[in-house]
């Protein structure tokens, strides 16, 4: 079975921080995915990376940046986390179809 | 500019009842459609997938779905709904290829409760 691990599963941040939310795969598949998952509005991309140091914008980027410095392991940056940024984070990864997912990481920002 | 619609955000049914969520697209070329279910706290799991031929895909826990081009529509059927059934489920759509294809657009979810 596919592995995709996030770091954290509960996280709190104050206003301001840079924020740093690790995600890792070991089926070696190219492709990995961040989303954020908010009430009412489902799963909107924020970033994803198609090989290592690879990154194209999703459809929510602004606040965020990301690093894929190895193939396994997919970064997700908030540079100065702001309240609503608040929200639950998830990480996919996949060869073509279908994307796998870890559990989510919810992060709050005070 | 593909999207997706689930019309229901929240749906009812009792225990042992039949389940019907329904899932519409829009998508410029033959989609791939999926259904997730997100139990609390948990991450998503595949329930089925349609990339092509037969219409109607079985998937996982007793879960079917039928795509119906003409509708641009991939409802999630279940002739029984278990207790267990209850969770958020959402259907995404994406298109074939690999590299910057391969992305998926998701619906904004449909909780289901189950009654006893």
């Amino acid at each position: 079975d596919v592995k995709v691990t996030q770091s954290s599963r509960y996280l709190v941040k104050r206003t301001g921080e840079k924020v740093f939310l690790e995600c890792v795969q070991d089926m070696d598949h190219e492709n990995m995915f961040w989303y954020r998952q908010d009430p009412g509005l489902g799963l909107r991309l924020i970033y994803f990376s198609y090989d290592v140091k690879m990154k194209e914008k999703g459809d929510i980027p602004e606040g965020y940046s990301v690093s894929r410095e190895k193939k396994e392991r997919f970064s997700l940056i908030l540079e100065s986390a702001s309240t609503n940024q608040t929200s639950m984070y998830l990480c996919a990864s996949s060869v073509h179809w279908p994307q796998h997912f870890g559990d989510g990481t919810r992060l709050s920002i005070l | 500019a593909q999207s997706v619609t689930q019309p229901d955000i929240h749906i009812t049914v009792s225990e042992g009842a039949s389940l019907e969520l329904r899932c519409n697209y829009s998508y410029g070329a033959t989609p791939y459609l999926f259904w997730y279910v997100q139990s609390p706290g948990q991450g998503l799991q595949l329930l089925l997938k349609y990339f092509s031929g037969d219409t109607l895909v079985q998937g996982i826990k007793g879960f079917e779905a039928e795509f119906k081009r003409s509708q641009s529509s991939f409802n999630l059927r279940k002739p029984s709904v278990h207790w267990s059934d209850a969770a958020e489920y959402f259907c995404a759509v994406g298109g074939g290829g690999s590299g910057t294809a391969s992305k998926l657009t998701f619906g904004t979810g449909t909780r289901l409760q189950v009654t006893l």
